[in-house]
């Protein structure tokens, strides 16, 4: 079965640029999604279709592929980003998702 | 404004059942797949079970047999019956709405909107 691997965690000083990696086989040829989950509440879609970013979503959230990795990079990152993220493509018509990154604002 | 509000969630035995409801508002239903994913305490996601806007189903060969995935267009729902239910079976179990650009076949699908939850518990 398909896999996707992400660090654990993630540590980034406010105001800097946090880089989270999702790796996969072939994952550059798969449509990659990332989600943002904050403590006690329900994801919300990031990033679709690789790069895209669905309305409302700030500018300082961007990602791109390249061979079998992905990567979301925060810009900027505030203390209010502090929160598990996810990515997640389709293989064969079954939702694969990361183990998840524990992004840390110190 | 969308909404998906799961309910339907609760403590059941090993082997027992359950059903879980999503009903939705604020978009055209029919048009859109949608899914369930659940969430072991302190874990990560679990994609569970999707209908598509055209009734087909799929599942993970976690499920596979034992989940059953359905929608009812007209009443705004979509479900989920559990059965055969194992104690690796408790999370939290999210219903969410699928965005997709083609067929479904071609992966090009995300997880837009998501419900708050529901708690299965399953114990003896």
């Amino acid at each position: 079965s398909y896999e996707l691997t992400q660090p654990p965690s993630v540590s980034v000083s406010p105001g800097q640029t946090a880089s989270i990696t999702c790796s996969g086989d072939k994952l550059g040829n798969k449509y990659a999604c990332w989600y943002q989950q904050k403590p006690g509440q329900s994801p919300v879609l990031l990033i679709y279709q690789d790069r895209k970013r669905p309305s409302g979503i700030p500018e300082r959230f961007s990602a791109s592929t390249s061979g079998n990795t992905a990567t979301l990079t925060i810009s900027g990152t505030q203390a209010l980003d502090e929160a598990d993220y996810y990515c997640q493509v389709w293989d064969s018509n079954i939702a694969v998702f990361g183990g998840g990154t524990k992004l840390t604002v110190l | 404004e969308v909404q998906l509000v799961e309910s339907g969630g609760g403590l059941v035995q090993p082997g027992g059942s359950l059903r879980l409801s999503c009903a939705v508002s604020g978009f055209t239903f029919s048009f859109y797949d949608m899914h369930w994913v659940r969430q072991r305490t302190g874990k990560g996601l679990e994609w569970v079970s999707t209908v598509d806007s055209a009734g087909d189903t799929y599942y993970p060969g976690s499920v596979k047999g034992r989940f059953t995935v359905s929608r009812e267009n007209a009443k705004n729902s979509f479900y989920l019956q559990m059965a055969s239910l194992r104690l690796e079976d408790t999370a939290v179990y999210y219903c969410a709405r699928g965005r997709r650009w083609g067929d479904f076949d071609n992966g090009e699908h995300a997880f837009d909107v998501w419900g708050q939850g529901t708690v299965v518990t399953v114990s003896s």
